[in-house]
């Protein structure tokens, strides 16, 4: 059975701190990573899709690494702000056309 | 900009009854997923679904729920003899071949009374 794993479950940031957290999934037959960033009562938002072992993706303050051979994620985020309170998931894409998803990191950044 | 639809927002159902949900994906894409958020708690996986058959499920997908592509466009989850504990909201997600990314649809709140 693939499982993804994301850590931790659940993270209190102070704001303008930078973090991060993991997403851990099997890397045999892997295709792409996914991350997206959730809010309550929203449709989760697409953040990066990454391929290849190295990929390193950026979008403003948060970026994204991916180590496909030991098939981990870092997903970091500089100088956090309350709107970056959310819940972070990611889903890995499989040659069989499985995407799998973990459980998400719920990110809470304290004013 | 291609989106997914979902039908209806919000669906109001007694403890007991059947619902559908419904979900327009988007026209060229084969991969369709089902999700749940229980209000203030985590989003939950419930299946996925490629070439007209379920690929993966999860344990919450049990024999209550079932889903299908009646049409070839419409991407259904019938719940059966909802339970309270089934409020919550569901979105539907699609996407490419290729692992490209998943598009998420607005969700449908339900609240089982």
């Amino acid at each position: 059975i693939l499982n993804v794993e994301q850590s931790p479950q659940s993270l209190h940031v102070q704001e303008g701190d930078s973090t991060n957290f993991t997403c851990s999934f099997p890397s045999s037959n892997f295709y792409a990573l996914h991350w997206y960033r959730w809010e309550t009562a929203k449709s989760p938002e697409a953040l990066f899709v990454m391929t290849l072992n190295g990929d390193e993706k950026k979008k403003g303050r948060i970026s994204a690494t991916l180590n496909t051979k030991e098939g981990y994620s870092y997903l970091y985020i500089k100088g956090s702000q309350p709107e970056d309170s959310a819940t972070y998931l990611c889903a890995s894409f499989y040659s069989n056309y499985q995407l799998i998803w973990g459980a998400g990191t719920k990110l809470i950044i304290k004013p | 900009e291609p989106e997914v639809t979902q039908t209806p927002s919000h669906q109001v159902t007694q403890m007991g009854q059947e619902v559908i949900l419904r979900c327009v994906p988007i026209s060229n894409h084969l991969y369709f997923y089902w999700y749940r958020q229980i209000l203030g708690q985590k989003v939950e996986f419930l299946v996925s679904f490629y070439n007209n058959e379920i690929s993966e499920k999860s344990e919450i997908f049990d024999d209550q729920f079932s889903v299908e592509r009646p049409d070839g466009s419409n991407f259904t989850l019938k719940i059966r003899s909802t339970k309270l504990e089934d409020s919550a909201m569901y979105f539907c997600a699609t996407s490419g071949q290729g692992g490209t990314e998943a598009f998420f649809g607005q969700g449908t709140r339900l609240t089982v009374v």
